[in-house]
């Protein structure tokens, strides 16, 4: 099956910083999302980026098809960005395989 | 509408205890989705329903019974628990079933079992 990686598994970082998180697959995808599940558990959906570029706010996405990768851009980041991100990946029968997620804490 | 509402936010239950937790949507999305996320892991899927028709059985224990009674509801009922089953219980829905389509997940039910 589909294998996603998911890295830096954690990050700390001061307010104001930027930063990239990564999320390899092994397998060609129709289908890869960008979730933020916040201290409360809900996961909010950021993104649906099975290829290209996307930008919302602070936040941009890119994912590489070709190449089997997808990128997270977090700008001028502020305490509420805390959390963990998971990427997740589409399988043929609809089932969303996660990566092991990246806890990103963010200090004033 | 663009929600995923799950309730209750919270239960705790006994391990003798029947109880339900409830999904419920008004995107018009035909396929819905229970997962369980223990903590510090990432979401596992648990069923797959589609057009109201179970399509998918993650090889979960009968302990835990899903039910589409129609195409804006979902409820996963509980019974006889163990306390290895206590953790986060996420409901999601899609356009379909199927690789092209994106998700949205519910805040999900914090259930605990004692």
């Amino acid at each position: 099956g589909i294998q996603v990686e998911q890295s830096p598994p954690d990050l700390i970082l001061q307010e104001g910083a930027n930063s990239t998180l990564r999320c390899n697959f092994s397998d060609s995808v129709n289908n890869l999302q960008w979730f933020h599940q916040n201290p409360w558990g809900q996961l909010i959906n950021l993104f649906y980026i099975p290829s290209g570029t996307k930008q919302n706010g602070r936040l941009s996405a890119t994912t590489v098809a070709t190449e089997r990768y997808s990128l997270l851009y977090i700008s001028s980041s502020q305490t509420t960005d805390s959390g963990v991100y998971f990427c997740a990946v589409g399988n043929q029968g609809g089932k969303l395989i996660f990566g092991q997620g990246t806890e990103l804490s963010v200090k004033p | 509408d663009t929600e995923v509402t799950q309730t209750p936010k919270h239960l705790v239950m006994g391990m003798t205890n029947k109880k339900s937790l409830k999904c419920e949507q008004h995107m018009g999305h035909r396929a819905m989705y229970w997962y369980k996320q223990k903590a510090k892991k990432p979401p596992e899927l648990m069923f797959v329903y589609s057009y109201e028709k179970l399509s998918i059985n993650e090889s979960v224990p009968s302990r835990f019974s899903p039910e589409c009674p129609n195409s804006s509801l979902l409820n996963l009922h509980l019974h006889a628990l163990q306390p290895e089953d206590s953790a986060l219980y996420l409901c999601a829905s899609s356009q379909r079933q199927g690789r092209n389509y994106g998700y949205t997940f519910g805040s999900g039910t914090r259930l605990t079992v004692v």
